[in-house]
């Protein structure tokens, strides 16, 4: 069956720093891979997004590669804000149903 | 994107009872899903809503413990039944926009119960 693998934390930066949270998958298909963050107190919200192989999802300055060969979506920031501060999921699909990874709590210190 | 509103976003229920969770979305959507967030875990998904048929359960997830209704194709209803404290979860309804071969999900924001 498919599943999600992600970095486990908590992970505690300061601001400016780089951000690397690593995410592999299993899959039988060809599955789209997506990023969540859950800020604290609200809702799930849609990060980034990658449909097929050495596609490059990008927003907030995030951004994150579909590897197909190594099975991995590794979520990168290049220089945080304490506003990053939340909880991200990697998650894929194949076809409609969506399989999260674990979460991975960032905190960002000013 | 959708923009998807449940009611109620929060509840604290006495065990033994149930609780219902509407979820109502500004446009109509083919696909909409039931999701459980226990405390600090991850999310899993309950049920596939389907309109107009029964619902299509997850391993583990149950109708008699959890009845979905899918009038058409802005709404749907999660009932939390005959509750324990082991259902004190946030729940949350997502569905699938957009073109075709995208998968992509939007969540409501959640409904916070705590049973006691």
């Amino acid at each position: 069956g498919n599943s999600v693998t992600q970095m486990e934390g908590p992970v505690t930066l300061s601001e400016e720093a780089f951000l690397t949270i690593n995410c592999t998958y299993t899959a039988t298909g060809y599955p789209s891979l997506f990023w969540y963050v859950q800020y604290p107190g609200e809702g799930l919200q849609l990060l980034l997004k990658a449909t097929k192989a050495d596609d490059k999802g990008s927003n907030k300055g995030f951004e994150a590669t579909y590897r197909k060969e190594t099975t991995s979506f590794h979520l990168e920031k290049g220089s945080v804000q304490v506003s990053d501060s939340a909880v991200y999921f990697c998650a894929l699909s194949d076809h409609y149903k969506l399989s999260f990874g674990a979460g991975t709590t960032v905190t960002v210190r000013a | 994107s959708a923009v998807i509103s449940q009611k109620p976003s929060r509840d604290i229920c006495q065990r033994g009872t149930s609780l219902t969770i509407q979820c109502q979305v500004d446009s109509q959507v083919t696909m909409m899903f039931w999701y459980r967030q226990q405390p600090g875990q991850s999310l899993t998904l309950i049920a596939t809503a389907n309109q107009g048929s029964e619902a299509t359960y997850e391993s583990g997830f149950v109708i008699d413990k959890f009845p979905i209704s899918r009038p058409n194709l802005t709404f749907s209803t999660l009932t939390v039944s005959n509750m324990s404290p082991e259902d004190s979860s946030i729940y949350l309804c997502s569905v699938e926009t957009g073109q075709a071969m995208r998968y992509e999900q939007y969540f409501g924001p959640g409904t916070r119960l705590t049973v006691t």
